[in-house]
């Protein structure tokens, strides 16, 4: 789905690094979301937004923080990364319906 | 908030077989109930969803049944074959209001793979 983007595909860092993952949208749905997949665990939520305007935390915000930067981008960053935040990072638009590719993350 | 349960973890059926797949929920509010194939390494795609005004919905081999007093829906593929082997998501979620639903509590997973 090339309507759904995401930068970088893949990323190491080191901890205590600040990263960010951003996330564009071409289709001009209003609801954004970010997960993070682990193996065996699915995929939890950890932050999403309904506009501009609104943001909300998910089951898993601790450690990170987002921003809306208009209505087609939608940025997760790690203020200060730590090996348990290497994952796949998900952004999803509209209810869920469209996925991006996904950000493979590292921290080492 | 809401706990959705994925039962099986894994299931292995051979080609032309059924397969089922089961989840439960808690949040007598959820009302919306999709479910998501994801290959290895790609992103999680929507395959069929369910409201809760219907108890079950088909689209073409793939089946949603939805069952609002038990809080339970499943997934059923008929006539499996090699290219169904995939990871496959349940979820639930509640309206927030309006026409569009709100967030999304996925289950854990059930990794199906069919045998030629």
């Amino acid at each position: 789905d090339a309507d759904v983007t995401q930068t970088p595909r893949n990323r190491i860092t080191k901890t205590g690094k600040r990263i960010m993952l951003e996330c564009s949208q071409t289709k001009g749905h209003d609801r954004m979301y970010w997960y993070r997949q682990d193996p065996g665990l699915g995929l939890q939520l950890i932050y999403y937004s309904f506009d501009v305007k609104d943001i909300n935390k998910g089951e898993i915000s601790d450690g990170y923080s987002v921003s809306r930067q208009a209505q087609a981008k939608f940025s997760l960053s790690l203020e200060s990364a730590i090996p348990n935040q290497t994952a796949l990072y998900f952004c999803a638009t509209s209810d869920s319906e469209s996925f991006g590719p996904g950000t493979r993350l590292t921290v080492t | 908030g809401e706990n959705v349960e994925q039962h099986p973890s894994t299931l292995s059926v051979q080609e032309g077989d059924s397969a089922v797949i089961k989840c439960t929920y808690s949040d007598s509010a959820s009302n919306y109930f999709p479910w998501y194939k994801q290959e290895l390494g790609k992103r999680p795609q929507l395959i069929i969803d369910i409201r809760s005004n219907v108890g079950e919905k088909k689209d073409q081999r793939i089946a949603v049944t939805l069952n609002k007093t038990a809080k339970h829906f499943s997934l059923h593929i008929t006539e499996t074959q090699p290219e169904d082997s995939a990871v496959y998501f349940c979820a639930a979620s509640s309206n927030r209001g309006g026409t569009s639903y709100g967030k999304l509590t996925f289950g854990q997973g059930t990794i199906l793979t069919v045998h030629p």
